[in-house]
């Protein structure tokens, strides 16, 4: 099974500033590593899949990077409503499929 | 617009068997290359991927959890089920039915349903 670690556990930015989390899996996933935003009590939200390619609806502050075992979601600038969870994905190697323990971004 | 609405029981006694249902509308549960996944949550934890099921009938389950779980699919009535035996206090958490693609994961989630584990 991958295990996918994220980084850091909690992270607190002001609004308009960015946000840069990380996400590492144990072994290459390729480039098939995906990026949800939860708020509480809502389910997940698809950003990012294929590492870098938002999914419909998502603006553009919004930007995965990466390949292999390490990937990033930037935020470019932090909008209140951007204050949430976020959990990457791996589907490269299944099953299963595989979440991070997510990232808390909080506001500073 | 695709919606996914996961219903069953909100309490389930130890030992016995959960099951629950997801309703697909929008959308044909039959159409695209699609796989229909459960991914479950605790409260104040994170996602946990339980399994899926291709409309073809072919399913993938958490190897964790395989011994316990089924899941179904109904395409007459555009619905897919899980049902998990045996369950514990270990299983309470918010249950979700997700749409995926091979290609990018799951874009498409139920709101969740809560399921507590109780006698």
């Amino acid at each position: 099974e991958i295990v996918m670690t994220q980084s850091p556990a909690t992270l607190s930015v002001s609004p308009g500033e960015r946000a840069t989390l990380s996400c590492r899996a144990s072994q290459s996933v390729s480039s098939n590593l995906a990026w949800y935003q939860q708020k509480p009590g809502q389910a997940p939200r698809l950003l990012i899949y294929g590492a870098s390619t938002r999914a419909t609806g998502i603006p553009a502050r919004f930007s995965g990077s990466g390949s292999g075992t390490e990937f990033t979601l930037t935020i470019s600038s932090l909008q209140s409503e951007d204050f949430a969870v976020y959990y990457c994905q791996q589907y490269n190697n299944w099953p299963p499929d595989t979440f991070g323990q997510g990232t808390k971004l909080e506001i500073k | 617009q695709v919606q996914l609405q996961e219903s069953g029981p909100g309490l389930v006694k130890p030992s016995q068997t959960l099951s629950l249902t997801c309703t697909v509308s929008g959308g044909s549960i039959s159409s695209g290359s699609y796989y229909w996944s459960w991914i479950r949550q605790p409260a104040g934890k994170g996602l946990e991927w339980i399994g899926r099921i291709y409309t073809s009938g072919s399913t993938n389950y958490n190897p964790s959890l395989k011994s316990r779980v089924t899941i179904s699919v109904d395409t007459s009535k555009n619905q897919f089920s899980l049902k998990l035996s045996s369950v514990t206090a270990a299983d309470t958490a918010v249950y979700y039915c997700a749409r995926g693609l091979i290609i990018k994961g799951h874009d498409y989630w139920g709101q969740g349903t809560l399921v507590t584990v109780s006698s």
